[in-house]
Parts: C-alpha cells; sequence; structure tokens
C-alpha cells in the first residue's frame, strides 16, 4: 500500500523554525518528484514546494521562497521542509504530495498524505 | 505569477444531475492541468490530468475537457458521494491551484 506520512508539525512563536517530514513507503521513492502543498483553516490548496527526484531542481512558491527549503533523502524515502522565519500566515495543514509522472515535475499529485499541522502563534 | 479562476464558486446540483465547473488560466499552460476533488475532513484525490486523462480508479462520470486557458470538468450524473469541493490546478509554469468551486445538494 502506498503511504505517506508527515510529522513535526506543531506550534510555534512567529520568527521560529519547524522541520517537517514525510515517510513514504509501497513505491519506489527516488522514481517520483515531490511536493508540499498547505491548505490554511477552511481556505483553499497552495502549493509550497517541490523537488525532482534526483534533487537537482526544486521550487518555491513566492510565499515561502528564502525562508522554506525542500529536501530528500532518497536512501531513507523520506522528503523534509525546513521551514524558518515562520510568520502567522503560514498556519495551515502541511501535506506530503507525490507527482504523478514519473521521474520529472507534472501530472498532477496522485498520492497525498494525510497532513501535519502548523500553527504559528504567540 | 499565473491566476486561475473557477467558476461558480458554488454549483447547487441535484443527485443525477449534470454537473459542469469551470477554470480559466491567466496564460495558456497547454495541457498541463489537472483536478482534484475534496470532501469535508479528507485529503484530496487527484481526478484528472493532463487536461482530460482520467486518474487510475475514477469513474468514468467524471471527465475533463480543455486546453490552452479554459478547462471544464464535467461530472455527468452526480452521485451522493461527488458532493465536495473541486479544485483544478496547472503544472505548465510550477503550481498554482484555483480557489475551488463547491458542488452542494439542491
Amino acid at each position: 500500500e502506498v503511504q505517506l506520512v508527515e510529522s513535526g508539525g506543531g506550534l510555534v512563536q512567529p520568527g521560529r523554525s519547524l522541520r517537517l517530514s514525510c515517510g513514504v513507503s509501497g513505491f519506489t521513492f527516488d522514481d517520483y518528484a515531490m511536493h508540499w502543498v498547505r491548505q490554511a483553516p477552511g481556505k483553499g490548496l497552495e502549493w509550497v514546494s517541490g523537488i525532482t527526484w534526483d534533487s537537482l531542481t526544486k521550487g518555491y512558491a513566492d510565499s515561502v521562497k528564502g525562508r522554506f527549503t525542500i529536501s530528500r533523502d532518497n536512501a531513507k524515502n523520506s522528503l523534509y521542509l525546513q521551514m524558518n522565519s515562520l510568520r502567522p500566515e503560514d498556519t495551515a495543514f502541511y501535506y506530503c504530495t507525490k507527482n504523478n509522472r514519473f521521474r520529472y515535475f507534472g501530472g498532477g499529485m496522485d498520492v497525498w498524505g494525510q497532513g501535519t499541522t502548523v500553527t504559528v502563534s504567540s | 505569477e499565473i491566476m486561475m479562476t473557477q467558476s461558480p464558486p458554488t454549483l447547487s446540483v441535484s443527485p443525477g444531475e449534470r454537473a459542469t465547473l469551470s477554470c480559466r488560466v491567466s496564460q495558456s499552460v497547454s495541457s498541463n492541468l489537472a483536478w482534484y476533488q475534496q470532501k469535508p475532513g479528507q485529503v484530496p484525490r487527484l481526478l484528472i490530468f493532463g487536461a482530460s486523462s482520467r486518474a487510475t480508479g475514477i469513474p468514468v462520470r467524471f471527465s475533463g475537457s480543455g486546453s490552452g486557458t479554459e478547462f471544464t470538468l464535467t461530472i455527468s450524473s452526480l452521485q451522493s458521494e461527488d458532493f465536495a469541493v473541486y479544485y483544478c490546478q496547472q503544472y505548465h509554469i510550477w503550481w498554482t491551484f484555483g480557489p475551488g468551486t463547491k458542488v452542494e445538494i439542491k
């Protein structure tokens, strides 16, 4: 069974950092690009960041560029999101997602984790 | 930055009826568009990619069409389990989601 399991969320003060992790099983992790997508309470979906299978290409939403860093460890079947200088507007449910297309970006996101909550508040 | 709009924001439909959802993009994304369904308390589910290709396990009553800047998701005969929020997403230049269309019971 294909599974994505996020962890690392929590309550953090503005300006502080948090690192999210996503453990993967049920498919060959290093065959696929991966993404982070977030959803603020009661709001729509926002793509946050994506990374190709080989980590050579990474992309970020303008809202997080310069503050968040995506990475992956193919040996550990894990995806990460380092979030620095957190703001109240970063409060959201964060999903780890699998790219649908083999190896490179494109084709939508066909597998989603259950998500982890990040709350930024003093 | 690519901007996306979805219309209508809310669509009231009776079970068994046809639902047509629209997605417009501020610049051409070719066929690099996907549709997702999200039910309350659940994670989004990929329905359509490449503007018109159904994802694995998606019923044939869901169909997508369009290219360039205008796209449509059609649900041919709404079932009770189809009442949800639907998002379009472009992946031509990075990724952008539309604001969503809520399909509710009439």
